[in-house]
């Protein structure tokens, strides 16, 4: 499986975007990319996925350049209760995460 | 629908004590899934069940088993507890394991082995 590189932690401000990088620059041609997020010790929450075209729920956005090489995670407006750990995972199953330490990311007032 | 549930929230073992943490999912998913957390760590897989009736190892089953007792219910149990294996445990679900099925994540087990 490809790894993934994030940056530990972010802070952004309430109300305004959170865009959130995630490099996976051996990642294969059947692997997805998925973001979960983990707030505060609670079980982690799936967000979104995608394969080569950017995706957009009613949670978040998600970036992947041409090459697939990395992505980004956006949350348009984001709030305090947004304020967790966010996990890029790539996998050819979504049965078959592999969860690094992701990005601590922390919205503040 | 409940989701995924885990009973207990908290336990405390004492070396070589034996437990059994329980997982239930009301999603009629097929696969099952167990991750212990460390302290500022990620979730690393113990166990997994594709389907009732087949349970596979993850990257750290030593120490552990697992039982799908039917669709529902996916149990871990500790023989001989030890203090590395206090952690968090999350129990999860999905469909199935193709790439578009994501998992759903239960609350969490807190365990301390002293």
């Amino acid at each position: 499986d490809a790894k993934t590189t994030q940056p530990p932690s972010m802070d952004c401000a309430e109300g305004r975007a959170a865009n959130l990088p995630c490099n996976h620059s051996t990642i294969s041609g059947n692997e997805y990319v998925y973001w979960y997020r983990q707030i505060h010790s609670q079980g982690p929450q799936y967000i979104i996925h995608g394969l080569k075209n950017n995706e957009t729920n009613e949670m978040a956005s998600l970036i992947i350049t041409e090459d697939r090489k990395s992505s980004t995670l956006i949350l348009p407006h984001a709030t305090l209760r947004d304020t967790a750990v966010y996990y890029c995972i790539v996998s050819n199953q979504g049965g078959k995460l592999i969860f690094g330490q992701g990005t601590e990311l922390s919205v503040k007032p | 629908n409940a989701g995924v549930t885990q009973t207990p929230k908290f336990q405390v073992l004492k070396t070589g004590q034996s437990m059994t943490l329980q997982c239930a999912q009301d999603m009629n998913h097929n696969s099952m899934y167990w991750y212990r957390q460390d302290p500022g760590m990620g979730l690393r897989l113990i166990y997994y069940s594709a389907s009732e009736g087949t349970t596979d190892k993850g990257e750290v089953p030593n120490g552990y088993n697992v039982s799908r007792l039917n669709k529902r219910e996916f149990s871990l149990r500790l023989e001989s507890a030890a203090p590395s294996q206090t952690s968090v445990y999350f129990c999860a679900s999905s469909r199935d394991r193709s790439p578009t099925d994501t998992q759903y994540f239960g609350p969490g087990t807190r365990l301390t082995v002293l």
